[in-house]
């Protein structure tokens, strides 16, 4: 069974940093392509970033472009989002995605002082 | 970037109505089209892939048809259960961009 499980979310200030990781189980992690959505309280779905399977290419939404870094570790079954200069309108579930029909459960990211 | 208007924003239906939603590219993306189901709290369910493929166990009364650019998505008879937010998403080119979404509700 496919399985992906999001942590690192929580409570950070204005212009603060934090690290999103997505632990994923029941298939060949490097052989897919993954990406991050998030969805900001009461508002639709964003998409956020793109990564390749060997990580080689690379995509991000102009709203987090210079900000966020996107990267994976085969070796580990792991999807990462370092999270930098983080502003309010960051605040959202985010939610690691294999090829859409696959969602982890979600991390909630706050931002406020 | 590849922009997608999804219309309605909101629906009020009764059970057994027929509901469609419609999901215009702005530009041709083939039909690289994904429909999601959102229910509160919930991550979303990839009902239709490919504009009109659906998904292993995904119930017959919900469909896809279209190419190109534009798309819709229907219900054949509104079932209680199918109260949720409705989102298309076009992974043609990235970004890969979803549709502003239809809260379903029933009348």
């Amino acid at each position: 069974e496919v399985q992906l499980v999001e942590s690192g979310g929580g409570l950070v200030q204005p212009g603060g940093s934090l690290r999103l990781s997505c632990a994923a189980s029941g298939f060949t992690f490097s052989s897919y392509e993954m990406n991050w959505v998030r969805q900001a309280p009461g508002k639709g779905l964003e998409w956020v970033s793109y990564i390749s399977r060997s990580g080689s290419r690379i995509s991000y939404a102009d709203s987090v472009k210079g900000r966020f870094t996107i990267s994976r570790d085969n070796a580990k079954n792991s999807l990462y989002l370092q999270i930098n200069s983080v502003r309010a309108e960051d605040t959202a579930v985010y939610y690691c995605v294999r090829d859409g029909a696959h969602w982890g459960q979600g991390t909630l990211v706050t931002v406020s002082s | 970037d590849i922009q997608m208007t999804q219309s309605p924003s909101s629906l009020s239906a009764s059970v057994g109505d027929r509901v469609t939603i419609t999901c215009q590219a702005s530009q041709d993306i083939g039909i690289d089209l994904n429909w999601y189901q959102q229910k509160s709290g919930k991550a979303p369910n990839l009902l239709i892939n490919d504009a009109s493929n659906l998904e292993t166990g995904v119930p017959s009364r919900f469909s896809g048809r279209g190419s190109g650019t534009d798309f819709t998505f229907t219900i054949s008879s509104l079932q209680p259960e199918d109260i949720a937010t409705y989102y298309c998403q076009q992974y043609e080119n990235l970004p890969y961009t979803f549709g502003q979404g239809t809260k379903l509700e029933i009348k």
